[in-house]
């Protein structure tokens, strides 16, 4: 079965620092990879996804993120993060086939300093 | 832009009563997925939907849940005999015909005392 972790479960930086969150999964195949942001009181909304071709993917919010096979990772980056960026954040790996249902990650929970 | 949606935001029942919860899917969206979130824990699969049926369902959803497609807008879950460890937050997400990402709703916190 697949799994996802983020081994940060919290994580603190300063407005305008650079941002890494980590995600590694586990799979037989390459999976479909994404990032979700809960924000206090919201749903989940997608920052973004992979599912083949470059592994270097653009999101929204001046979020990106690199698959890296050899690894098994899918780490999310920001080279400046806003106040506004504090949430928490999923990574999540999902696959065709039945429902398509996603697993996610534990997520973690950026904090910004001002 | 459309969205899902979801009521109540946040539900308070007691042990052993049903609860249903509801969602509204965008609108061309053919599948939908019901997940929970217990407090401090991961976001978890319940179930995915398709054609009026179930298409996939986790270890957790067991006899006491159901779901529901009963018009053309509304999609919902049902907890028939709810106990203590159902406290979490619900999420429902669809997805479109021939589309890989899946949208969620804000949630429904549901309290179990």
């Amino acid at each position: 079965a697949q799994s996802v972790t983020q081994p940060d479960i919290h994580i603190t930086v300063s407005e305008g620092a650079s941002l890494e969150l980590r995600c590694n999964y586990s799979y037989g195949a390459t999976p479909y990879l994404f990032w979700y942001v809960q924000s206090p009181g919201q749903g989940l909304q997608l920052l973004l996804k992979y599912f083949s071709g470059d592994t270097l993917v653009q999101g929204i919010k001046g979020f990106e993120a690199e698959f890296k096979r050899s690894q098994s990772s899918f780490n999310l980056r920001k080279p400046s993060v806003h106040w506004s960026d504090a949430a928490e954040y999923f990574c999540a790996v999902g696959f065709t086939g039945g429902g398509n249902k996603l697993t996610f990650g534990t997520g973690t929970q950026l904090k910004v300093e001002l | 832009e459309p969205e899902v949606t979801q009521t109540p935001s946040h539900q308070v029942t007691q042990m052993g009563q049903e609860v249903i919860l509801r969602c509204v899917p965008i609108s061309n969206h053919l599948y939908f997925y019901w997940y929970r979130q217990i407090l401090g824990q991961k976001v978890e699969f319940l179930v995915s939907f398709y054609n009026n049926e179930i298409s996939e369902k986790s270890e957790i959803f067991d006899d006491q849940f159901s779901v529901e497609r009963p018009d053309g807008s509304n999609f919902t879950l049902k907890i028939r005999s709810t106990k203590l460890e159902d406290s979490a937050m619900y999420f429902c997400a669809s997805r479109a015909q021939q589309a890989d990402t899946q949208y969620f709703g804000p949630g429904t916190r549901l309290t179990v005392l």
